[in-house]
């Protein structure tokens, strides 16, 4: 079957760096998605990962190992804004049908 | 650019009602996707269309849902008769290849009473 784990809930502190989990046994893989929600909005890119490696996007960076099943968000010099649930997804197939986790709710405080 | 629109934003419908979502993909994007969020739980494939063909509906819960795409355009997807455990939030998204990331819509907040 498909599962996707990562932690329900991080908080962090205005300035500060987070790290978000997320590891994945899925049948196939074709790429892991980060996506950003805000409450009420729809989910938004912020990153893409089909090999092992780092990649760097302004503030945010993610992180994939295939071979363990285990990738990170890293958001650096947190801001107010960055307060909502970050969604990992992971593509099995040539489409970019997604199965998802539960998100990580974050909240930033001042 | 135009993103995803979704309409409507929110409905709410008593149990054995009909009701049917609308969704207007990213122009020339061929790739149209549905998903769904029920309350507490992560969000889940529906189906996936290819222009008008049903590419994968290996998702769809149940022969209450339908799902359409005439034309290759919009999509509709119809719930007749809802029940209480389709409430949620219903997202679309379209991609079109080689970019890899679907692109999501708001999404329809539908409460069944």
């Amino acid at each position: 079957g498909q599962n996707i784990d990562q932690p329900t809930e991080m908080t962090a502190t205005e300035g500060a760096i987070v790290q978000i989990n997320c590891t994945y046994q899925t049948s196939g893989f074709n790429g892991l998605f980060w996506y950003q929600q805000h409450a009420g909005e729809a989910p938004t890119f912020l990153s893409y990962n089909v090999l092992d490696g780092l990649e760097e996007k302004g503030r945010f960076s993610s992180f994939l190992s295939r071979s363990k099943g285990y990738s990170y968000l890293l958001l650096k010099e947190l801001q107010m804004k960055d307060s909502a649930s970050y969604l990992c997804a992971v593509r099995d197939g040539g489409y970019s049908t997604l199965t998802f986790g539960k998100g990580t709710m974050l909240l930033v405080s001042p | 650019e135009a993103g995803v629109t979704q309409f409507p934003s929110h409905s709410v419908i008593e149990k054995g009602q009909t009701v049917t979502l609308r969704c207007d993909p990213i122009s020339g994007h061929d790739n149209l996707y549905w998903y769904r969020r029920v309350m507490g739980k992560e969000i889940k494939f529906l189906l996936h269309f290819v222009k008008e063909s049903k590419q994968d509906e290996s998702g769809m819960p149940n022969n209450r849902f339908l799902a359409e795409r005439t034309g290759g355009t919009y999509s509709t997807l119809k719930v007749q008769p809802a029940e209480l455990e389709d409430s949620g939030v219903y997202f679309c998204a379209s991609s079109q290849g080689p970019v890899p990331q679907p692109f999501f819509g708001p999404g329809t907040r539908l409460t069944v009473l």
